[in-house]
């Protein structure tokens, strides 16, 4: 299996730009998450999807965060538009059914806004 | 709130020794579940172990095992036997009706 996939690894970016991040969980898993890590605030979940539908988006940031996950094997993280302060690692992670399973973790995607 | 607290950021341990690891969490809740991630250079977050909070029995993996004391609240990860490659940062997370992940500890191992 080639666990949960993200795309880009690397992204650097200006301010005031749209940055688009993406998920491919495990095939079979029904629920995936976002996570965003920094240094200040450590690892937090963003919003939690299952079978496709948003469970829970309390820990998106504000309106310039939008994510979806339009079928089961594709998910996108959108910032629009980007601040400095978005800069941290973002992680996608997919279980196989609820978040009392096991997480299996994306390799992150390095965002910096400029 | 539930919130889950790190008290060491960092740790070092001698190669073959062992270390622990502690945690503990604040909750309300009787149904919830506790994990230790490790999250080496790479930056990849691995599961190291898993417990449910309704099972007394302490969760074993392999050079891994928790003493979970519920009454406390105290979830701490023993590794015995350390390796090289278990340097690494260790969060603990507590999922309930939320996520709570705690702050890492940062470990060493020492050749």
């Amino acid at each position: 299996d080639a666990g949960v996939i993200q795309s880009p690894r690397h992204e650097v970016t200006e301010m005031g730009q749209e940055v688009t991040l993406r998920c491919k969980p495990i095939s079979g898993h029904n629920s995936l998450f976002w996570y965003r890590q920094t240094m200040m605030r450590g690892l937090e979940l963003l919003i939690y999807f299952n079978n496709n539908v948003p469970i829970d988006d309390s820990g998106m940031p504000e309106d310039r965060f939008s994510a979806k996950m339009p079928n089961a094997s594709f998910s996108t993280l959108k910032i629009q538009p980007s601040e400095p302060r978005d800069s941290a690692v973002y992680f996608c992670a997919s279980s196989l059914l609820g978040y009392q399973e096991t997480q299996y973790f994306g390799p992150g995607t390095r965002l910096l806004v400029l | 709130a539930q919130t889950v607290t790190q008290s060491q950021p960092e740790m070092s341990v001698q190669e073959a020794e062992t270390v622990t690891l502690s945690c503990t969490y604040d909750t309300s809740e009787s149904d919830y579940y506790l994990f230790w991630y490790k999250q080496p250079p790479s930056r990849q977050m691995i599961l190291v172990i898993r417990q449910e909070a309704y099972k007394q029995q302490n969760a074993t993996e392999n050079r891994f095992s928790v003493n979970f004391q519920k009454a406390a609240k105290s979830f701490s990860l023993k590794i015995s036997d350390s390796q090289l490659g278990d340097a690494a940062m260790y969060f603990c997370a507590y999922i309930g009706n939320q996520f709570y992940f705690g702050t890492g500890t940062s470990l060493t191992v020492i050749p």
